[in-house]
Order: structure tokens, then C-alpha cells, then sequence
């Protein structure tokens, strides 16, 4: 059973435009929400995090919108860049054991 | 601080054969945890620790043993590798206050053949 469901697999995005990923989970103790940034060869990177008190978390560039009611949250990232082509991971934690639990990725491409 | 790290960063071990991945931190965090990344599957995890002397299965604990005797470290054993344990490691640490965002080791990429 996936805990939490991540959506595309795959995006292709031109130079300058959004990258939007989806995230929707089930457990509704979980009260921390990060993505997680990750380049080839390399372990995942935290990128930005959310908890379920606030709607929308920005810095620079990548923006987490949270919909508690919906149990989903997303990750944009806007002016994308051709720097930004990695995977990106959204994970979730919380309740009485706090394991972090993760999507299955998405992989991002920015063509120039 | 050298952060979360992990040895070695390639093996290949025969079915039946047993072996031990290291993981150490040097952040005094006191949660660690051993999670695997398969293709089209993400990250599961595997076993975590919220401290020393403290550890619990995850999702995919099966075949894999854990100890934390020390804040420090957190070796994973394989007891006897099967090809289906061939996968890409990771150790992971946070701090137990506050700040949820874990460090993540550069992996261990295992082949079992």
C-alpha cells in the first residue's frame, strides 16, 4: 500500500516555464511534509518542507501548496531551469512513530 | 563536519553471502535511518532508529538487520543476500528537535549476484 502517491513519473519542461508535481497521502497524522531534491550519483537533498498549519510555503523559486481537506500538496517550480533537471521526491511524516515515508519520484527534465 | 557517511559506495556480494553496510554520522542526531531506491519504486525504508539502544522495522524490513549501539553509528547487515536485495542504499539522520529535515549519505550501490 503507498502511502503516498506521486505524480507525473516523468515531466519535460521547456526552459522558463512551471514544473508542477503531485503528491496525495492517506495518513492523516502525518503533520510534515518535505521534497526532496536528488541529481545523479548523488543521496536526496531536502529542497523545502510544509506542516498542514499554512497553505503555501515559498523560497526563490520552488513553491509548496498544501490542501489539507484534499490530503494533497504539490511542488512548483517556476522559471525552471535547465539546473533544475534531477529527481524530485515528496515524503511525508508524522504520528507516534515519525518514519518518513516517500513517493516514488518524479523525474524532471528542463530542456533549454 | 563530514555529515552522514557511508562504506562502501559499491559491492558485489554471491547469493547466501553475508555483509554489513556502514553508516556513520558525526551531528550528534540522534534519528537514523537505512532506506532503499529502486526504479519506478522511490525510497522505502527500511529500518530506523530514534536513538541509541532504539530500533524499529519500516516498510521493507525483511532480510536486513539493524543495531544502534552508539548515537553515532547505524549498521545495516544483510543476513543472506538474494538478487532481489540488489539496490541502492541510503543512510539517512536528523535531529530529533524541531528540525525534520534529514541528511542523506552518498549511497551504497549493491549488486547480488
Amino acid at each position: 500500500q503507498q502511502q503516498v502517491k506521486q505524480s507525473p513519473q516523468s515531466l519535460i519542461v521547456q526552459k522558463g516555464g512551471i514544473s508542477i508535481i503531485n503528491c496525495a497521502y492517506e495518513n492523516t497524522a502525518f503533520d510534515y511534509f518535505p521534497w526532496y531534491q536528488q541529481f545523479p550519483g548523488k543521496g536526496p537533498a531536502l529542497l523545502i518542507a510544509i506542516r498542514p498549519d499554512v497553505s503555501e510555503k515559498k523560497e526563490g523559486r520552488f513553491t509548496i501548496s498544501f490542501n489539507k481537506s484534499a490530503k494533497q500538496f504539490s511542488l512548483h517550480i517556476m522559471d525552471s531551469q535547465p539546473g533544475d533537471s534531477a529527481t524530485y521526491f515528496c515524503a511525508a511524516s508524522g504520528g507516534a512513530t515519525n518514519k518518513l515515508i516517500f513517493g516514488t519520484g518524479t523525474l524532471l527534465a528542463v530542456q533549454p | 563536519n563530514a555529515g552522514v557517511t557511508q562504506t562502501p559506495k559499491f559491492q558485489v556480494l554471491k547469493t547466501g553471502q553475508s555483509m554489513t553496510l556502514q553508516c556513520a554520522q558525526d551531528m550528534n542526531h540522534e534519528y537514523m535511518s537505512w532506506y532503499r531506491q529502486d526504479p519506478g519504486m522511490g525510497l522505502r525504508l527500511i529500518h530506523y532508529s530514534v536513538g541509541a539502544g532504539i530500533t524499529d522495522q519500516g516498510e521493507v524490513p525483511n532480510g536486513y538487520n539493524v543495531s544502534r549501539s552508539t548515537t553515532e553509528d547505524f549498521p545495516l547487515r544483510l543476513l543472506s543476500a538474494a538478487p532481489s536485495q540488489t539496490s541502492v542504499y541510503f543512510c539517512a539522520s536528523r535531529t530529533g528537535r524541531g528540525n525534520y529535515g534529514y541528511t542523506f549519505g552518498s549511497g551504497t550501490r549493491l549488486t547480488v549476484v
